[in-house]
């Protein structure tokens, strides 16, 4: 069976320094992945998705980054972060192709101090 | 942007009756999607209409999706304490499959 992990689950940060956060995925092969950011009581923003290794789309402008080296990995990043980059930030996977559901993670609450 | 839009965004029920959530959505779709969060967690998956279809069960759930309106609402029959959670449509867009996109979300309490 697939599953996925995000972590950490809980961060605290203070402006402007950097930011990794990793997911993984495992049982399955060349997923789509996905970051999305959620305010809080708010739905998702989509900020990057993948569709294979080096491929990244960036839906928002804005401070921070994905990379995907490895075909199950999924690294969002900051170099400086900003007091408006706080939120609940979660990973998400899907098989290829159409009509297929997505799979979260548990989400990584950022703290920017 | 936002692709889908819940309605309302915040029902507050007794136990036991039924939730019906709408959703609203602007492009041509592949399918609509709804997921469940409870607070602090991922989304779950629930239920994946098609775009050719009109309506779907799975359990207690019943999702319907009028493309022509382009709308969905989602029913959650005889409700329980456990069902409290937001809940959100997504829509898989009919230019890019890979591109999935989340309304605002509908927080649903059930009052025991």
């Amino acid at each position: 069976s697939q599953t996925i992990h995000q972590w950490p689950a809980t961060l605290v940060q203070p402006v402007g320094s950097p930011l990794s956060l990793e997911c993984t995925v495992e049982g399955t092969s060349n997923p789509n992945l996905y970051w999305y950011r959620q305010a809080a009581g708010r739905g998702l923003q989509l900020l990057f998705y993948s569709v294979g290794i080096g491929q990244i789309s960036s839906e928002v402008p804005q401070n921070l980054s994905a990379s995907r080296p490895q075909d199950r990995q999924f690294i969002l990043s900051s170099k400086k972060l900003l007091l408006s980059d706080s939120g609940f930030y979660l990973c998400a996977w899907k098989r290829v192709g159409r009509n297929q559901p997505q799979h979260f993670g548990d989400g990584t609450r950022l703290s920017i101090l | 942007s936002q692709q889908g839009e819940e309605d309302p965004q915040a029902l507050s029920i007794q136990e036991g009756e039924n939730a019906t959530m709408n959703c609203s959505y602007k492009t041509s779709i592949n399918n609509l999607q709804w997921y469940r969060q409870n607070s602090g967690r991922g989304l779950v998956h629930l239920i994946l209409i098609r775009s050719n279809e009109r309506e779907k069960h799975s359990g207690r759930l019943r999702v319907t999706l009028d493309t022509s309106k382009k709308s969905s609402s989602l029913l959650i029959t005889a409700s329980r304490a456990a069902d409290t959670a937001s809940y959100f449509c997504a829509t898989d867009g009919e230019s890019s499959a890979s591109k999935i996109i989340f309304g605002s979300g509908t927080r649903l309490s059930i009052r025991p």
